[in-house]
């Protein structure tokens, strides 16, 4: 049983919709993460937070937007995304930036029509 | 930047065979190093994880992993291979000092295990 969970599993949606991704974390964590898994290619660090502040934005576009109520919860609002953003989205969090041991979620299966 | 290279995207055994998936990496500093591993439909699990304590490194399932530093190298053997062990392996290396939580990650290597 994972200590990260990640809504929905799977999401199909249009270029023109807008939606988001949920990823809450039951680990007492302070730092949080998530990553773009794409095929044939490695996972790709989107956004850090720490303490609810960001601290790593890795050049995303615009059009994911994170955010981070607080330490437990993260979320990765989508809009006008492009086909080429169908990807897995994982979420990880870890006990803080010093310690690097991060937990996965299952992730989010995006396909963008 | 640190960068790391799995030769193989694909190995393939037999049941109670060895497993050796390869990891290399760059870097001019001993980093922390770690293999994860992904099963289908889930997220990544961590192995085990390399904090320059011991080269030798042994992990969940049986698996373990040696540092190299001569070769820049970590690569993750398991004497003999469980049908339950095929999966996609993920082979990750950390930035030093205050940026450690900047995880760099590999390609990946799925492997399968034959009957």
């Amino acid at each position: 049983e994972t200590g990260v969970t990640q809504t929905p599993r799977h999401l199909v949606m249009g270029m023109t919709n807008k939606k988001s991704l949920k990823c809450e974390q039951h680990l007492g964590h302070n730092a949080m993460y998530w990553y773009k898994q794409s095929a044939k290619k490695p996972l790709e660090l989107m956004f850090v937070y720490s303490l609810e502040e960001r601290v790593e934005n890795n050049s995303v576009p615009s059009r994911f937007s994170p955010e981070c109520p607080n330490s437990s919860h993260l979320f990765l609002h989508l809009h006008t995304l492009q086909p080429e953003d169908s990807a897995l989205y994982l979420c990880a969090s870890s006990q803080d930036l010093a310690k690097n041991i991060q937990y996965f979620g299952a992730g989010t299966r995006l396909s963008v029509l | 930047a640190q960068s790391v290279t799995q030769l193989g995207s694909h190995v393939s055994v037999s049941e109670g065979a060895l497993v050796l998936l390869r990891c290399n990496y760059s870097s001019s500093v001993p980093p922390y190093l770690f293999w994860y591993v992904q099963y289908p439909n889930q997220g990544l699990q961590l192995l085990l994880k390399y904090t320059s304590a011991a080269t030798l490194v042994k992990g969940i399932n049986g698996f373990e992993a040696e540092f190299k530093k001569s070769e820049t190298s970590f690569h993750l053997t398991k004497p003999s291979a469980h049908m339950s062990d095929a999966a996609e392996y993920f082979c990750a290396v950390s930035e030093s000092g205050g940026s450690n939580y900047k995880l760099t990650f590999g390609k990946g290597t799925l492997l399968t295990v034959n009957p």
